[in-house]
């Protein structure tokens, strides 16, 4: 069975940095998707089980870097320049075998990022 | 990437049948057979219901069924229970190795 556990949420200032965690039972594709207080999910970032390919939205394209550590099942998303619209829960889920088919399953309970202003 | 459209509410009895609707352009959901939804109940993980348009995923309720006309696809709860009432969320394909969301329908059930 499958398991995703992200960590590494918390409050932040405007212009700051975080790292996510998403520690998984395996090496699998991962994707990164945000929500937003009140807000739908955004898609944020992908990386291949084996790190080949990495994929971002243009909303976090050169501030975020999404990386892994094969020999733990970890991934990790590198958050810079955070500003207030980051704020969210950050969920990681695992990507599909047809990786352009965007089935996210299963996913984490999501780690909440705050950025103050 | 504009996120697709979903209607903010849907409602039904117990044993209805509900459909929820995600419209998007010809380069997401109307270029790819590569639409999902996901259940959401707030404060737990989401749950993948469907996956390319109409399939369900191992173990999941013969109830929901999906489909997809041009530029929207469908997601159809038949039998309505009180444990489906939570958040729906299409997703899609947009090409260019990224994907959108839509923005969520709570489903109620009356």
């Amino acid at each position: 069975q499958v398991q995703l556990v992200e960590s590494g949420g918390g409050v932040v200032q405007t212009g700051g940095s975080l790292r996510l965690s998403c520690a998984a039972s395996g090496n699998y594709d991962i994707h990164w998707v945000r929500q937003a207080p009140g807000k739908g999910l955004e898609w944020v970032a992908f990386i291949r089980n084996d790190g080949s390919n990495r994929y971002y939205a243009d909303s976090v394209k050169g501030r975020f870097t999404i990386s892994r550590d094969s020999s733990k099942n970890t991934v990790f998303l590198q958050m810079n320049s955070l500003i207030p619209d980051d704020t969210a829960v950050y969920h990681c889920a695992k990507g599909g075998g047809i990786v352009v088919a965007g089935t996210f399953d299963p996913w984490g309970q999501g780690t909440l990022i705050t950025v103050s202003s | 990437q504009s996120a697709l459209t979903q209607p903010p509410s849907a409602s039904g009895s117990p044993g209805q049948s509900v459909t929820i609707s995600c419209t998007g352009t010809n380069s997401d959901v109307g270029g790819y057979d590569y639409v999902s939804w996901y259940q959401h109940h707030p404060g737990k993980a989401p749950k993948i219901m469907m996956y390319e348009v109409s399939k369900r995923p191992s173990g999941g309720p013969d109830r929901f069924s999906g489909s997809k006309s041009g530029n929207t696809a469908y997601l159809t709860v038949s039998g309505l229970q009180a444990e489906d009432e939570a958040d729906y969320y299409c997703s899609s394909y947009a090409g260019s190795n990224n994907w959108v969301f839509g923005g969520g329908t709570r489903l109620t059930v009356l």
